[in-house]
């Protein structure tokens, strides 16, 4: 069974600071990608990473993939009470009839005070 | 933009009823998945989908479930005798053949009573 560990499970923060959330496994995937769930919606996809080692941005919002592709982080620059949410991280299988298949992490709750 | 449609948003049963939950993919997708999250818990992977056949079933995915592609466009999640344990928001997903990005659609808040 994968498991994807992600942390910290809650982020209380002030307008302006910097923060980052990590996801964690002892297993390879072929991707991961990152969501932003709002409550009583379905996830949104943020960003796919695929290559080991590689980082994407997205405004203030930079995601990187681990060179063994077993891990990934997001690091949010000078957050905004805006960026409030549940991140999640999934990683994808990497192959057979389960490719594709998603692992989710437990969630990061972020709170970003004015 | 392309998005995948769930309905109903919400749906109530008693305990012991059939519910469907309907879902349309997105037009040229070929995989597509049926995740569950309860409340304060992580979204979980029910099964998966391609080629009018069941790839993948977590063990969740017993007996009392079934999953079913009866058209061009729609797919669909059969609960046959629902349980209080069932209560959960349901999510249908899709994705292309070339990409492991999926796409969800809004949920299906199940209330089992």
């Amino acid at each position: 069974t994968q498991l994807l560990e992600q942390s910290p499970q809650f982020l209380s923060i002030q307008e302006g600071e910097n923060l980052t959330v990590y996801c964690n496994s002892s297993s390879v995937f072929s991707s991961l990608q990152w969501y932003r769930q709002e409550p009583g919606e379905g996830p949104v996809l943020l960003v796919t990473v695929v290559t080991g080692g590689e980082v994407k941005k997205l405004k203030r919002l930079t995601f990187q993939f681990g060179d063994a592709r077993k891990d990934s982080s997001l690091h949010i620059t000078a957050a905004q009470p805006g960026d409030t949410g549940l991140y999640l991280c999934a990683g994808a299988n990497a192959g057979g009839t389960s490719y594709g298949k998603l692992t989710f992490g437990q969630g990061t709750i972020l709170t970003v005070h004015p | 933009e392309p998005e995948v449609t769930q309905t109903p948003s919400h749906q109530v049963t008693q305990m012991g009823q059939e519910v469907i939950l309907h879902c349309v993919p997105i037009s040229n997708h070929l995989y597509f998945y049926w995740y569950r999250q309860i409340l304060g818990q992580k979204v979980e992977f029910l099964v998966s989908f391609y080629n009018n056949e069941i790839s993948e079933k977590s063990e969740i995915f017993d007996d009392q479930f079934s999953v079913e592609r009866p058209d061009g466009s729609n797919f669909t999640l059969k609960i046959r005798s629902t349980k209080l344990e069932d209560s959960a928001m349901y999510f249908c997903a899709s994705r292309d053949r070339w990409n492991t990005e999926a796409f969800f659609g809004q949920g299906t808040r199940l209330t089992v009573v």
